[in-house]
């Protein structure tokens, strides 16, 4: 059975970095493979994607948000972390954790968590 | 980048009718394509993964279709558990990124 959870800060102020931290089971991120995904959505709007990780620590970023993302992982922990510098009001939004299925699409979600940048 | 256009923007339908509901990529995704319910306060469940093959568990009133840039989900009988947000999804390999549509809204008339 693989279970997600995110956890972090629900409050984070303009130009702070936010750091998020995934927690999983149920898989192995040293299985040929494997990726876990970060998707972000803002209150009553669409899901964004922002980042990927592979099994083989290949990373992939959103376009527009490359420049202020880092994703990584730690196996023994089953975790992965997200980063995300120069926090803005508009980066309000609920932080999805999820495991990409292979190919293309994301089977497995984590219950997401709030993060609200205000001052 | 591949922009997904979902139509319509809000669906108004009874519960037994027939739902289909488009999503038109810029440019062709393969059978890169996914789709999505949503439901208040709950993150997203997988559908469909490749433009139509249902995801475990998912009811057989739910089919996916299409290819290239037009792809379609089709709610058979509509229940009312299936009023809910619905997305559709592509992976891009050059670069390798993944784009939502903006949502089609299943609501209930």
């Amino acid at each position: 059975q693989i279970t997600l959870k995110e956890s972090g800060p629900t409050l984070v102020k303009p130009t702070q970095t936010l750091t998020l931290t995934c927690t999983f089971s149920g898989f192995s991120l040293s299985t040929s493979g494997v990726g876990v995904g970060w998707i972000r959505q803002p209150p009553g709007k669409a899901l964004e994607w922002l980042a990927l990780i592979y099994w083989d620590d290949d990373k992939r970023y959103s376009p527009s948000l490359k420049s202020r993302l880092t994703i990584t992982k730690d196996t023994s922990k089953n975790q992965v972390v997200l980063t995300m510098t120069n926090m803005d009001p508009v980066d309000t939004a609920t932080y999805y954790c999820t495991h990409r299925r292979a190919a293309g699409s994301f089977d497995y979600w984590g219950q997401g968590t709030l993060v609200t940048v205000s001052s | 980048e591949i922009v997904l256009t979902q139509s319509p923007a809000t669906l108004s339908l009874s519960p037994g009718e027939r739902a289909t509901l488009s999503c038109r990529a810029s440019q062709s995704v393969s059978s890169y394509l996914a789709w999505y319910q949503q439901k208040p306060g709950q993150a997203p469940r997988l559908l469909i993964y490749d433009a139509s093959n249902r995801a475990t568990d998912i009811p057989a009133r739910f089919s996916g279709s299409g290819s290239g840039t037009d792809f379609t989900l089709t709610i058979s009988s509509l229940e009312p558990e299936d009023f809910a947000v619905y997305y559709c999804q592509q992976r891009s390999n050059w670069p390798l990124m993944y784009t939502f549509g903006q949502g089609t809204k299943l609501e209930i008339k």
